[in-house]
């Protein structure tokens, strides 16, 4: 079956503007987490959704939101983008039973903030 | 504070040596660990869990809660072992993964 979907790969944006993310889980799975990984900080949790519910949310600032529709895919969106905001976002799919669920990751999108 | 520390950036050995590396945790109450690995042009993925209490591909990793301890090991290493490890914890429930800053194993022929 077909992985953890993300799109675009890659993306340049410019200081102020805002920027939306889309990812695709594993059919079947109904939770969806992101990530923020950066060299400096390392991977560190955004938030997490399951049935269109956020669940649980990391310590970002307001500008990152997110959202899950009915069919489980999810959307990220980062406003007023900041130099800082370079990254790669990681998705990862669950099937959201609990905690020790296997979590799949997505091959990341790679944001580039100029 | 909920963290995952693994000391060691880089961990450099010969094919054939054991390998070790390293994870502590703080964390208030029973932990739930896991070690995911991310090989060369590939996703991160899990490698193990310590509730399983399996060996995947060699590695085995113990809970050692008096010590606040979640160390990878395996007696041999062998070069498609090359990558990046991430020992990481399940923090407030669901899929809230807190992680360490990874180590790389680099094998040597």
């Amino acid at each position: 079956k077909a992985g953890v979907t993300q799109t675009p790969r890659y993306l340049i944006k410019t200081r102020g503007q805002q920027v939306t993310l889309s990812c695709s889980p594993i059919s079947g799975h109904r939770s969806v987490s992101w990530y923020q990984q950066t060299p400096g900080q390392g991977l560190q949790f955004l938030f997490e959704y399951f049935s269109e519910t956020q669940r649980n949310k990391g310590n970002f600032p307001g500008r990152f939101s997110g959202r899950q529709f009915s069919n489980s895919r999810s959307e990220m969106n980062v406003s007023t983008l900041e130099l800082g905001d370079s990254a790669l976002y990681l998705c990862v799919s669950s099937l959201g039973g609990g905690s020790n669920t296997e979590a799949f990751f997505g091959q990341g999108t790679r944001l580039t903030v100029v | 504070a909920q963290r995952v520390t693994q000391p060691e950036k880089l961990l450099s050995v010969f094919k054939g040596a054991p390998v070790e590396l390293k994870c502590n945790y703080s964390y208030s109450g029973s932990p739930e660990l896991f070690w995911y690995v991310q090989y060369s042009r590939q996703r991160l993925q899990l490698l193990l869990r310590h509730i399983s209490r399996e060996s995947i591909k060699g590695f085995t990793a113990d809970l050692n809660k008096g010590e606040t301890s979640f160390h990878l090991k395996k007696p041999f290493a062998q070069e498609e072992d090359s990558a990046m490890y991430y020992c990481a914890l399940v923090s407030g429930g669901y899929n809230k993964l807190i992680f360490g800053a990874g180590t790389r194993l680099a094998v040597h022929p």
